[in-house]
């Protein structure tokens, strides 16, 4: 199994900050990784796919990056609605892992 | 609209059985992998089972193997979850996932439904 570390696990921050959230991987899997925004009693929603790619609807100060195993969620201009927990996926081989959550705080 | 309604959850004792169900409805369901994805209260996600479209591909976690089986009715549209020998462990709510074809990442989610395992 390709195991993940998802850091920081608590973030606090300001509206309007510029916050970094990192996902490491055990091995490589090139660019098949995904993003994810869970807010308190829904489901997880999608935001970002291919390590780079944004999903249809989510705004673009939403951004990911890398491939291999160093990857990458970057929110440009932190806004209200944005508090939340973020958990990165690798989609590149079974069993999938979920790295294991990064929440974000008001600070 | 793509929706996945997931039901079935609920309270069961340990070594009990569960079949939690996800109606699709929005979409062509034939052509869609899926998957399930499971979270304990406080705990993160943790992906618990895929199938292939066809019903012929099928993974699981280590943590479920041999004791959960998911299957899937194109004809009705749903996808299914037989949880057998069921412990405190596989308390969570556990949610259908629609995976993007070619690669795999899953863009809709259901709202889950919660099953708890407690005598």
């Amino acid at each position: 199994a390709i195991w993940m570390t998802q850091s920081p696990s608590l973030l606090s921050a300001s509206t309007g900050d510029r916050v970094t959230i990192s996902c490491r991987m055990s091995q490589g899997i090139s660019s098949y990784l995904a993003w994810y925004q869970q807010k308190p009693g829904k489901a997880p929603e999608l935001l970002i796919y291919a390590a780079s790619t944004l999903q249809s609807g989510v705004p673009s100060r939403f951004s990911g990056s890398g491939s291999g195993t160093d990857f990458t969620l970057t929110i440009s201009c932190l806004q209200s609605e944005d508090f939340a927990t973020y958990y990165c996926q690798q989609y590149y081989s079974f069993p999938r892992t979920f790295g294991q959550g990064t929440k974000v705080e008001i600070k | 609209e793509v929706q996945l309604v997931e039901s079935g959850g609920g309270l069961v004792q340990p070594g009990g059985s569960l079949r939690l169900s996800c109606a699709a409805s929005g979409f062509t369901f034939s052509s869609y992998e899926m998957n399930w994805v499971r979270q304990a209260p406080g705990k993160g996600l943790e992906w618990v089972s895929y199938i292939s479209s066809s019903g012929s591909t099928i993974y699981y976690a280590d943590s479920v193997k041999g004791r959960f089986t998911i299957s899937r009715d194109n004809a009705k549209n749903s996808l299914y979850l037989q949880m057998n020998s069921l412990r405190a462990e596989d308390t969570a709510v556990y949610y259908c996932a629609r995976d993007r074809p070619p690669s795999g990442w899953s863009d809709y989610w259901g709202q889950g439904t919660l099953v708890t395992v407690s005598s």
